[in-house]
């Protein structure tokens, strides 16, 4: 069975500094997707960024990148120039390519403090 | 993305009783979830819901404690039913579009239970 482990309950970043949240996995799938997600308190989960584990290249969404080390299953978040809007928890999740297999393994957040 | 909304956002509910959500997308989409998220926590799946047929649920769920349905491919009802103060949490809906493999998440159900 596939795990995510998010191994920092919680992070503080300075505001317009770079922070980096780490997400690992265990699976023994070769094709899988990652995905980033961020909940503000009282909030609407929203996806921030996704990978596909096919691709080599890293996944950048303005500020947000990803660091994909496919061979030792880590998915790390990276934001840069921080605001004070980034703060909330921050999820990462896996899920299977395999045909019908729809759901998502979630780990347990990571909580993003932006600091003045 | 899909644009979810959820009804209601928010309920106080007597244990004992039940109350019913609402998920609705603004296009059709091939898959819809119901999570639970208890306070500080990750989300844990209840079940899928399936377009005309029995939602298929996780260890842990059962029909008889939150039956859901799902009529067409827009809309999901989620009712947790005989509620105790063990079912206060936040009750999410996501989708999976057609052709897409992410999901995108309901603003959610914020429930207490006393």
């Amino acid at each position: 069975a596939q795990t995510v482990t998010q191994s920092q309950p919680e992070m503080s970043v300075q505001e317009a500094e770079t922070v980096t949240l780490s997400c690992t996995y265990d699976t023994s799938e070769s094709d899988y997707y990652l995905f980033w997600y961020k909940q503000p308190p009282s909030r609407q989960m929203i996806l921030v960024i996704r990978q596909e584990a096919y691709k080599q290249q890293n996944a950048t969404e303005n500020r947000f990148s990803v660091n994909f080390q496919k061979a030792a299953k880590s998915f790390s978040l990276k934001i840069s120039d921080s605001q004070l809007g980034d703060a909330a928890m921050y999820f990462c999740a896996y899920r299977s390519a395999m045909h019908f297999t729809y759901k998502y393994i979630f780990g347990t957040g990571t909580r993003l403090k932006v600091l003045a | 993305s899909a644009v979810i909304s959820q009804k209601p956002s928010r309920d106080i509910c007597q244990r004992g009783t039940s109350l019913t959500i609402q998920c609705q997308v603004d296009s059709q989409v091939t898959m819809m979830f119901w999570y639970r998220q208890q306070p500080g926590q990750s989300l844990t799946l209840i079940a899928t819901a399936n377009q005309g047929s029995e939602a298929t649920y996780e260890s842990g769920f059962v029909i008889d404690k939150f039956p859901i349905s799902r009529p067409n491919l827009t809309f999901s009802t989620l009712t947790v039913s005989n509620m105790s103060p063990e079912d206060s949490s936040i009750y999410l809906c996501s989708v999976t579009a057609l052709g897409r493999y992410e999901q995108y998440f309901g603003p959610g159900t914020r429930l207490t239970v006393t």
